[in-house]
């Protein structure tokens, strides 16, 4: 049973390009969270997916964030022209419905 | 509004010894409560968990203690090895509201051979 997938493990974007992270969860799972870390911090919540619907996007950024979760295919962190303070680890987590949640190696994007 | 802190950035032990993380948490609505570890460059991986209708919860060599009324909770690893240095992250989460976690700050752990 393969885990959490995300890629790509490492991006690089200049400033005002478009970045996408992709996270195909655990099978079987339906819940997919997506975690920032900044440098030298835990990690904090942005947003919490079921399949075709944002259950809770209290964490994301008012501006150039979305997400989705599709009824086909992985889940998709999107962020538009980034910015430097967008550098960060970004990880997803799936689980079925309890609080266990299992995380994927995360994206590692850097903004140059 | 930090709702989950780890007071101890780091921690340093010898191999064989116990370490002990702490945690404290300041919203009271939090009904469940993870450990975390992580490598660098690499995820978070599960350790061990403990709802607040309990207050220990044991697996091998990780036991998690909750003390409700204190809102403090504590991983104890025992005995600790040399591949446990890690970064240890302390979580919790409220069923009602999804299970999203909220996470401490961390501490550096080194288990010295």
């Amino acid at each position: 049973n393969a885990g959490v997938m995300q890629n790509p493990r490492h991006l690089v974007r200049r400033r005002g390009q478009e970045a996408r992270l992709r996270c195909s969860p655990m099978k079987g799972h339906s819940h997919v969270y997506w975690y920032r870390q900044l440098p030298e911090e835990g990690l904090k919540f942005m947003v919490y997916l079921q399949k075709e619907n944002i259950i809770d996007e209290s964490g994301m950024p008012k501006e150039r964030f979305s997400a989705e979760f599709p009824k086909e295919g992985p889940s998709i962190l999107r962020i538009q022209q980034v910015v430097r303070g967008d550098s960060a680890a970004y990880f997803c987590a799936s689980s079925l419905r309890v609080p266990e949640a299992f995380f994927g190696q995360g994206t590692r994007l850097t903004v140059v | 509004d930090q709702q989950v802190k780890q007071n101890s950035p780091s921690l340093s032990v010898q191999e064989g010894r116990i370490s002990i993380l702490n945690c404290d948490y300041t919203n009271s609505m939090f009904d469940y409560f993870l450990w975390y570890k992580k490598y660098p460059a690499e995820g978070p991986t599960f350790l061990i968990s403990i709802s607040s209708i309990k207050d220990k919860n044991e697996d091998g060599r990780f036991t998690v203690f909750l003390n409700k009324s204190a809102k403090h909770l504590s991983l104890h690893i025992v005995p600790s090895q040399p591949g446990d240095s890690a970064v240890y992250f302390c979580a919790a989460s409220i069923k009602a509201a999804g299970n999203k976690l909220t996470f401490g700050g961390g501490t550096r752990v080194l288990v010295k051979p």
